[in-house]
């Protein structure tokens, strides 16, 4: 199947930085990636569909000023995580759309 | 926007068991049905899926079924083993992506 990374596998910050996650279609090109966010023990959550060349989509009540979403290459999606906060704390997954969603191995982001 | 009930949220079986996890769905206009499976830390991968146009679709020891008329679909994991424990997802779509997924059930697989 098709493969899909991201990076960093996890990070801590201190609150107020920004934190930028990549996701990447290694093996297949991607005009459309998601991006979800998992807190413990909870589902998944989507958050923003990103486009390739076009703005993001964001879900109901995600701020786009906070999570900025960039997909300039049809295989590289970014998550910015502008001026975290520890409420920001979470898992990260992003998947990436070729027959199916295809998913990242996920960014753990703790925010102090 | 689509609602996804899972139940149950904990499931514990002996090895060699049947598991059965029920989902329901809101939008009638939902078509594509995955299950994920979700070990800790670790990406959710597709085990099955089922779109609207079929009731039952089967592989090895994993079932889905599908009623529309209802709104609900159940996975099905026979002759249950130990590496089976982990978190099952299900979700429901319009698009076939962009999913929303269930609250999830931690299974677990006592041998």
């Amino acid at each position: 199947g098709a493969v899909v990374s991201q990076h960093p596998s996890r990070v801590i910050c201190k609150s107020g930085t920004s934190v930028k996650i990549e996701c990447r279609s290694l093996d297949f090109q991607a005009t459309t990636m998601f991006w979800y966010r998992q807190f413990p023990k909870q589902s998944l959550m989507l958050m923003a569909t990103s486009n390739e060349g076009s703005k993001a989509t964001y879900e109901q009540g995600v701020e786009k000023d906070k999570f900025l979403i960039n997909h300039a290459s049809l295989t590289l999606s970014t998550l910015t995580v502008t001026s975290a906060h520890p409420e920001d704390s979470s898992f990260y997954i992003c998947s990436a759309l070729e027959d199916s969603e295809y998913f990242g191995p996920g960014t753990r982001l703790l925010v102090l | 926007g689509e609602n996804v009930e899972q139940h149950p949220s904990t499931l514990s079986v002996q090895e060699g068991d049947s598991a059965v996890i029920k989902c329901t769905y809101s939008d009638s206009a939902s078509n594509y049905f995955p299950w994920y499976k979700q070990e800790l830390g670790k990406r959710p991968q597709l085990i099955i899926d089922i779109r609207s146009n079929v009731g039952e679709k089967k592989d090895q020891r994993i079932a889905v079924t599908l009623n529309k008329t209802a709104k609900h679909f159940s996975l099905h994991i026979t002759e249950t083993q130990p590496e089976d424990s982990a978190v099952y997802f299900c979700a429901a779509s319009i698009t076939g992506y962009a999913l929303n997924f269930g609250k999830g059930t931690s299974l677990l697989v006592t041998p």
